[in-house]
């Protein structure tokens, strides 16, 4: 696609419940990124692929956290048995190459746990 | 482990006047440097980047930020602020090609007439 698109915008779940959220990149980006941003603060990374490998996910909080990406191309998140600490705005970003030094966000998930 | 350091959360400028939003950083090794803004409602967008050679970086709209090693500083300057670069700006810094970027809180410009 011409951006990164995210979905949905806007999510607003009862705390036990589980979410995923969708991230499709631009087309040609091999490299796809999740970030949490928490209200007043910077995104802070979670994991990334490299195509569909996932070589690091050391940014994952808990183990409520997994995201996959199993044909290369658009990446979930899924957030297990959400807590109200999970409310915060999730970032997707792409990038054509690990080293181009630009990454491509999307407009972000607003999750809401209540 | 890297860190970022953006001092103020808010600055207000006149449309017309400098812009200078501060970002300091916390690295080992020779960094990579980043300012990306934010406009509502929108992604973040890369404005400007340092990776090697020359210190002084220049990004679109106007924007521009020297790499001070000695200061472990990478301000973002524009000499007249327009309305439109209302926004939020936030630093950020990576130690390897693979952009695993470390972000800081973030300033939010407001500009006025």
């Amino acid at each position: 696609g011409a951006g990164v698109s995210q979905s949905p915008r806007y999510k607003v779940t009862k705390r036990g419940q589980d979410v995923t959220l969708r991230c499709d990149p631009i087309s040609s980006h091999a490299t796809l990124y999740w970030y949490q941003q928490a209200l007043g603060q910077g995104p802070e990374f979670l994991t990334y692929f490299n195509y569909e490998a996932q070589p690091d996910k050391s940014g994952l909080p808990s183990d409520r956290f997994s995201a996959e990406r199993p044909e290369g191309s658009i990446s979930t998140l899924t957030i297990q048995r959400t807590e109200q600490r999970d409310s915060a705005m999730y970032r997707c970003a792409s990038s054509p190459d690990r080293a181009a030094g630009e990454l491509f966000f999307g407009e972000g998930s607003r999750l809401t746990v209540l | 482990a890297q860190s970022v350091t953006q001092l103020g959360s808010h600055v207000s400028v006149s449309e017309g006047a400098l812009v200078l939003l501060r970002c300091n950083y916390s690295s080992s090794v020779p960094p990579y440097l980043f300012w990306y803004v934010q406009y509502p409602n929108q992604g973040l967008q890369l404005l400007l980047k340092y990776t090697t050679g020359a210190t002084l970086v220049k990004g679109i709209n106007g924007f521009e930020a020297e790499f001070k090693k000695s200061e472990t500083s990478f301000h973002l300057t524009k000499p007249s602020a327009h309305m439109s670069d209302a926004a939020e700006y936030f630093c950020a810094v990576s130690v390897t090609s693979f952009q695993k970027l470390v972000f800081g809180t973030g300033t939010r410009l407001l500009v006025s007439p």
